[in-house]
């Protein structure tokens, strides 16, 4: 079957140290994977997208890697900052079907 | 402010009752969503309008029913809700060939069925 699985469904971590995210996929052949923030009470928020023949994306502070060999993506934020406490979530599109969203890791950057 | 805005933000409705919730992007988007999100799962996708026309209904129970009268508008129509179908309900558009086809969300709706 397929399923798209963000590994952690909570990270801690201290402020300045960079926070890792994972999103793992299978049996899905992804044209590309984006993710998302989404702050408690609001509606997600797209920050990266990142296509299958892309090893690396970068955004200020984000970096976004896909290996399509793993099925897997990491989502990095250096220095971290209590600003960055959020859920993020992962998502992938196939190209036959609408975007799937992995269920969200809750980052909190502890100062 | 995402350009996409939903109303209301909170619903409290009893079983038996019908409600509405509305969805409006000003962002000239052609294509507009409904997902649910409940505590501890992913987005579940809902209902997909293409210039207006539904492309995607995910096994929806007919006690919702969505309605696309122009590409800015969306509504979800609610009756005879169970307990079960609390949750945020999101409303999402896409631009057209967009190169990132990222969602533009709104903040959703907070549904609590009694």
């Amino acid at each position: 079957s397929q399923k798209i699985e963000q590994n952690s469904e909570a990270l801690n971590i201290q402020e300045g140290k960079t926070a890792t995210l994972t999103c793992n996929y299978t049996n899905y052949s992804p044209a590309y994977l984006q993710w998302y923030r989404q702050d408690p009470g609001r509606g997600p928020v797209f920050l990266l997208l990142i296509r299958e023949n892309e090893k690396e994306k970068r955004k200020e502070r984000l970096k976004v890697t896909f290996d399509t060999t793993l099925k897997q993506s990491l989502f990095h934020i250096t220095a971290s900052q209590p600003v960055d406490s959020a859920t993020y979530l992962c998502a992938l599109y196939s190209g036959n079907t609408p975007l799937v969203f992995g269920k969200g890791t809750r980052l909190s950057v502890i100062a | 402010e995402t350009g996409v805005t939903q109303t209301p933000r909170h619903l409290v409705m009893g079983m038996t009752n019908k409600k509405s919730l509305k969805c409006e992007q000003h962002l000239g988007h052609n294509a507009m969503y409904w997902y649910k999100q409940s505590a501890k799962k992913p987005l579940e996708l809902m209902f997909v309008y293409n210039f207006k026309e539904q492309t995607e209904n995910n096994s929806v129970p007919s006690r919702f029913s969505p309605e696309c009268p122009n590409s800015s508008h969306l509504f979800l129509h609610l009756h005879t809700l169970q307990p079960e179908d609390s949750a945020l309900y999101l409303c999402a558009s896409k631009g057209g060939p967009s190169m990132s086809g990222e969602l533009f969300f709104g903040e959703g709706s907070r549904l609590t069925v009694l």
